[in-house]
């Protein structure tokens, strides 16, 4: 039962546009959101985290917009660089619990 | 700050060998420490939870005497995978956490490999 879903495992963007990734839930119970970017043969890297408590948190060039009542939560990262290829994660929590996380998206920014 | 290493990186072993995987959180005392493993174009899969000084809370479908979590200190964890197989073969990625699930650190990873 995959409870956090990432529906698209690759996007292209040209550089300097807008990056979108997608992520969905199923559990109304969590209340803790995280997006992770992965290198290959690496770890994942923190990069932005919202509280169910709010619909929006910015950060640089990264915004998390949380959709509570569609169970659906978004990365935008504006403008985007070459840089930012890799594997996007989000993760769910709830209760201070496990990070149960999703099963990625393949971004690649185009020169 | 909030570093986390793995160590190796990358191994190949025989099948029927056992593995030590170990991870340490570098610039940070860790109450909590956490193993993942990924498979290719998978999600990261957590196998268990280990607080120091006391035993590995496993997940469900992981067995807990193939793979033996030892967090001997607060900046030390280490996986064991005993009698390997080539099923076992995976990415295996330790977390670090200072303070709550919520905020963890990763490590590099170790690929496995088992023949």
């Amino acid at each position: 039962d995959q409870q956090v879903k990432q529906n698209s495992p690759s996007l292209s963007v040209q550089e300097g546009r807008i990056s979108i990734l997608n992520c969905d839930y199923t559990n109304s119970m969590f209340d803790y959101f995280l997006w992770y970017k992965k290198y290959p043969a690496e770890g994942p890297t923190f990069l932005i985290s919202i509280s169910s408590i709010k619909d929006k948190n910015e950060d640089g060039r990264f915004t998390v917009f949380l959709n509570k009542s569609a169970k659906h939560l978004s990365l935008h990262i504006v403008p985007s660089q070459p840089g930012d290829s890799a594997v996007y994660f989000c993760a769910a929590s709830f209760g201070n619990e496990k990070l149960t996380f999703g099963t990625g998206t393949r971004l690649t920014i185009i020169p | 700050g909030a570093v986390v290493s793995q160590h190796p990186s990358w191994v190949i072993c025989k099948s029927g060998t056992s593995v030590k995987i170990e991870c340490r959180s570098l610039d940070f005392q860790a109450t909590t420490m956490f193993w993942y493993r990924q498979f290719p174009k998978q999600s990261l899969m957590l196998m268990a939870t280990s607080n120091e000084g006391s035993k590995a809370t496993y997940e469900q479908g992981v067995e807990k005497d193939k793979f033996l979590i030892n967090h001997a200190s607060l900046t030390l964890s280490t996986l064991t995978v005993t009698s390997a197989h080539p099923e076992d073969s995976s990415f295996y990625i330790c977390s670090a956490s200072p303070t709550s699930f919520n905020e963890q650190f990763f490590g590099p990873g170790t690929r496995l490999t088992v023949l």
